[in-house]
């Protein structure tokens, strides 16, 4: 897997527009970039998926540039509840024999 | 409601005891996992099946071993529980292992004093 960097943590007001920017500087041809998130005492959960240029779900936006070394997880308008901590990864979205292998994450949290 | 089911929630244990952590899902996945998190850490990968019979290690496997007992069930076990394995478990599984498909289970919070 392609190594990601990502801040440690964010901070934002409710109703602000979030964007946490994920470095992948050795991003291979077959690599895709996904996301996930996790609420204190859960389990992560996938939220979005991209390989180029963007995508848009009910979630979230993910913007990818042409070179694909970095991407931007957009959260539009948070609230209180998408205070969690969000990873980065980057690897074959296809591979069955290489499971997913977390960093630290970004810790974002949203103040009133 | 369908997803991974994760028993017990929360354990105490001695140093030294044994115990272990179940896991069970009912999507008829392939793939199943382990990881722990620690405090301010991301997961870290203990061990994995990615198929029926199959088993493999992970970042840290020391201190551990796994059972794919059938399809639905991936058991953790610590036959000699240390401080070092206070940490939150979690259980996922996965159709064919693809990145955005991985479903995670609620956790486990183990003690080890």
């Amino acid at each position: 897997l392609a190594k990601t960097t990502q801040p440690i943590s964010m901070d934002s007001y409710e109703g602000q527009e979030v964007n946490i920017t994920c470095s992948h500087n050795n991003i291979a041809t077959n690599d895709y970039i996904t996301w996930y998130q996790q609420f204190p005492s859960q389990g992560p959960r996938f939220i979005i998926q991209g390989y180029k240029t963007k995508v848009t779900n009910e979630v979230a936006s993910l913007f990818i540039p042409a070179d694909r070394k970095s991407s931007t997880l957009s959260l539009p308008r948070v609230s209180l509840s998408d205070t969690a901590v969000y990873y980065c990864l980057v690897g074959d979205h296809n591979s069955g024999n290489t499971p997913l292998v977390f960093g630290k994450g970004t810790r974002l949290s949203v103040i009133a | 409601n369908a997803g991974v089911t994760q028993t017990p929630k929360f354990q105490v244990l001695k140093t030294g005891q044994s115990m272990t952590l179940q896991c069970a899902q009912d999507m008829n996945h392939n793939s199943m996992y382990w990881y722990r998190q620690d405090p301010g850490m991301g997961l870290r990968l203990i061990y994995y099946s990615a198929s029926e019979g199959t088993t493999d290690k992970g970042e840290v496997p020391n201190g551990y071993n796994v059972s794919r007992l059938n399809k639905r069930e991936f058991s953790l076990r610590l036959e000699s529980a240390a401080p070092s394995q206070t940490s939150v478990y979690f259980c996922a599984s996965s159709e064919r292992g693809e990145y955005y498909g991985y479903t995670f289970g609620s956790g486990t919070r183990l003690t080890v004093v």
